[in-house]
């Protein structure tokens, strides 16, 4: 079975930084990412990352750490629209996902 | 534009009927998957298909059923609804064969058990 924890809710400041945390405890490892979902609408995808080091695209960097199992979504300049629930997700078989409970980001004024 | 629908988009249901949520993808993606969305609980895949004519049961799949008789469909069929089944179900695809298997998420559909 695959245990992956990230915080419940997180707030920060239009135009701040906001690093997201994401650990897992998994029987195997072929990959993690990110999700972006909006209220009420599907998640879309941000990022994977299967090998140890820092993904970067755009405004938004993911980091992996395989031996501790933890991995980072870093959102950088941030604006209003990224008000969202971000998704760590594994996978041990390389298709199908586990998801973690996801972390509702509030971006104030 | 290609992508994934689902149908319906909301559906309120007797408990006791039977119902099957509709999924279709034009990405020719060859595996598909179900998930349920409750609060507090995240995402929780219910089924996948990794190739036409096979199936897999995953997270949650009692109470459920699936088929993938083409590339294109995955219907999922609740047999006899009950009231812990009221969630937001969201189908998904992928192509196995990327370098990275992402996963496109359709709308989503919003099924109410009373």
């Amino acid at each position: 079975g695959q245990n992956i924890d990230q915080p419940t809710e997180m707030t920060a400041t239009e135009g701040a930084i906001v690093q997201i945390n994401c650990t897992y405890q998994t029987s195997g490892f072929n990959g993690l990412f990110w999700y972006q979902q909006h209220a009420g609408e599907a998640p879309t995808f941000l990022s994977y990352n299967v090998l140890d080091g820092l993904e970067e695209k755009g405004r938004f960097s993911s980091f992996l750490s395989r031996s501790k199992g933890y991995s980072y979504l870093l959102l950088k300049e941030l604006q209003m629209k990224d008000s969202a629930s971000y998704l760590c997700a594994v996978t041990d078989s390389g298709y199908a996902l586990n998801f973690g409970k996801g972390t509702s980001l509030l971006v104030t004024p | 534009i290609a992508g994934i629908t689902q149908a319906p988009t909301s559906q309120i249901l007797a408990a006791g009927r039977r119902m099957t949520l509709r999924c279709t993808q034009d990405m020719r993606h060859n595996a598909m998957y179900w998930y349920r969305q409750d609060l507090g609980l995240g995402l929780r895949l219910i089924h996948y298909s990794n190739t036409a004519g096979t199936t897999g049961k995953g997270e949650v799949p009692d109470g459920y059923s699936v088929s993938r008789a083409n590339t294109d469909d995955f219907p999922l069929t609740l047999a006899s609804a009950v009231p812990s089944q009221t969630s937001v179900y969201f189908c998904a695809s992928s192509d196995l064969a990327g370098e990275v298997d992402e996963q496109f998420f359709g709308p989503g559909t919003r099924l109410t058990v009373l």
